[in-house]
């Protein structure tokens, strides 16, 4: 079966630790995205790949960081520069730009 | 996102009964898709659309994008149950790869 992976599904940590979230995909996608989504409002984009080795910032990435050594992984570290960690974080990926995206089943992560 | 606004923000209806959801921009769509979301999982492609007064099917669900791109309703006939969730629109507002946005999304529940 051909998809998209995220885990773990429920992440907590404690305050200024940094936290590397999972995401694979056996789709043979070229680009990659990560969001982040808070109660009550749309995704907002946090990193974003079209090939291996190369990503670019999305509309809110400070605090995060995120490499792209493989085609199919595409982490997303939460470091402890990021204010206001806990929310919902969806990984997603497209056969190209201007191509739907597929999405994974997302993790909750809980920073207290 | 303010750049993707839907509406309306939650709609409860009666099963059998038809809705609309819309999705406004004040700019030119170049693609837009719909998604749906359960509570606290990932979302699911539903269509795309990207020509002007394209319109498309799938099951009783009908999404249809104005001639001037700039908005795109959702129609679900005879609803159910298995409707309920929360639908986004997402959509390619400037042929720039990172200009990817999602509306804050709209929850549906449907009362049998």
């Amino acid at each position: 079966d051909g998809g998209i992976t995220q885990s773990p599904k429920y992440l907590f940590r404690k305050e200024g630790q940094n936290v590397t979230l999972s995401c694979e995909q056996n789709l043979n996608h070229d680009a990659m995205y990560w969001y982040r989504q808070d109660p009550g409002q749309g995704l907002r984009l946090i990193y974003y790949s079209q090939i291996v080795n190369d990503f670019q910032k999305g509309d809110i990435a400070e605090g995060y960081s995120v490499s792209r050594e493989k085609k199919e992984s595409f982490p997303l570290t939460v470091t402890s520069a990021q204010k206001n960690p806990t929310a919902f974080y969806l990984c997603a990926s497209s056969r190209d730009s201007g191509y739907e995206q597929y999405f994974g089943p997302g993790t909750r992560l809980t920073v207290t | 996102s303010q750049e993707l606004e839907q509406s309306p923000q939650s709609l409860i209806v009666q099963e059998g009964k038809n809705l609309t959801i819309n999705c406004t921009s004040s700019k030119t769509l170049y693609g837009l898709y719909w998604y749906k979301q359960k509570y606290g999982e990932g979302l699911i492609f539903l269509m795309m659309l990207q020509k002007g007064g394209e319109e498309k099917s799938h099951e009783k669900i009908t999404a249809k994008l104005d001639e001037k791109k700039q908005q795109s309703s959702l129609h679900i006939t005879a609803s159910q149950p298995s409707h309920a969730g929360i639908y986004l629109c997402g959509a390619d507002i400037v042929n720039n790869f990172n200009k990817f946005y999602f509306g804050s999304g709209t929850k549906l529940n449907v009362k049998p």
